[in-house]
């Protein structure tokens, strides 16, 4: 069946860069997109970007300059990374398939200054 | 930015009440929405795509529905295990962008 699995830090330093890995199973990374999500009590539900099937990216312009989406279709694994991170970057992070019917468990990082 | 302005932020309601709950949107984005439900501590779970068709496994008491640039959700006939947090998110224009969200509880 189709899952999805967030893993990486739950704790960063304030300035340092988070890496994210979204391990996928029950479908092909080439067929489907999958999208990274936010959420944290200050600021709701929010859309960081999505690497589609055919490797393409889109970002949200708001976090563009801090954030990029890979992934290596052979392991099934999507990656994040983003950069200069500060506290209120602090929130579960998601990772979902296009079109957002199937979500990984969320991983909470902390940010710490 | 397309905002989704999500009403109420908050309700309560009692089992067997009929609920509704509305994102608005400040621009065209079509049918290009969905709602969740999400429950403490959990992922948010699709209920409804494309704003009225419903994801597989939901029960057929909740529906979507759009009166132009407003979008609803309702429950026809509350049961306890719908008490969570709904969002609504559109997919027409990036960024996709989320409503802030609603609040059902049990009255």
């Amino acid at each position: 069946q189709v899952q999805l699995k967030e893993s990486g830090p739950v704790l960063v330093q304030a300035s340092e860069t988070l890496s994210l890995t979204c391990t996928v199973s029950g479908f092909s990374l080439t067929n489907y997109g999958v999208i990274w999500v936010r959420q944290s009590p200050g600021k709701g539900l929010e859309w960081m970007g999505i690497i589609w099937g055919d490797g393409n990216t889109d970002y949200n312009s708001a976090l563009k300059s801090r954030l990029s989406i890979n992934r290596d279709t052979s392991k099934s694994q999507v990656f994040l990374k983003m950069n200069s991170l500060q506290t209120d970057d602090t929130a579960i992070y998601y990772c979902t398939r296009a079109p957002v019917d199937y979500w990984g468990q969320g991983v909470m990082v902390t940010v710490s200054s | 930015d397309i905002q989704m302005t999500q009403s109420p932020s908050s309700m309560s309601a009692s089992l067997g009440d009929r609920v509704t709950i509305t994102c608005q949107a400040s621009q065209d984005i079509g049918n290009n929405l969905i709602w969740f439900q999400q429950k403490p501590g959990k992922s948010p779970r699709r209920m409804i795509y494309y704003a009225t068709n419903l994801a597989n496994g939901v029960p057929s008491r909740f529906s979507g529905s759009r009166s132009g640039s407003d979008y609803s959700l309702t429950i026809i006939s509350l049961e306890s295990e719908d008490m969570a947090d709904y969002h609504c998110l559109q997919y027409k224009q990036y960024p996709w962008t989320f409503g802030g969200g609603t609040k059902l509880e049990l009255k």
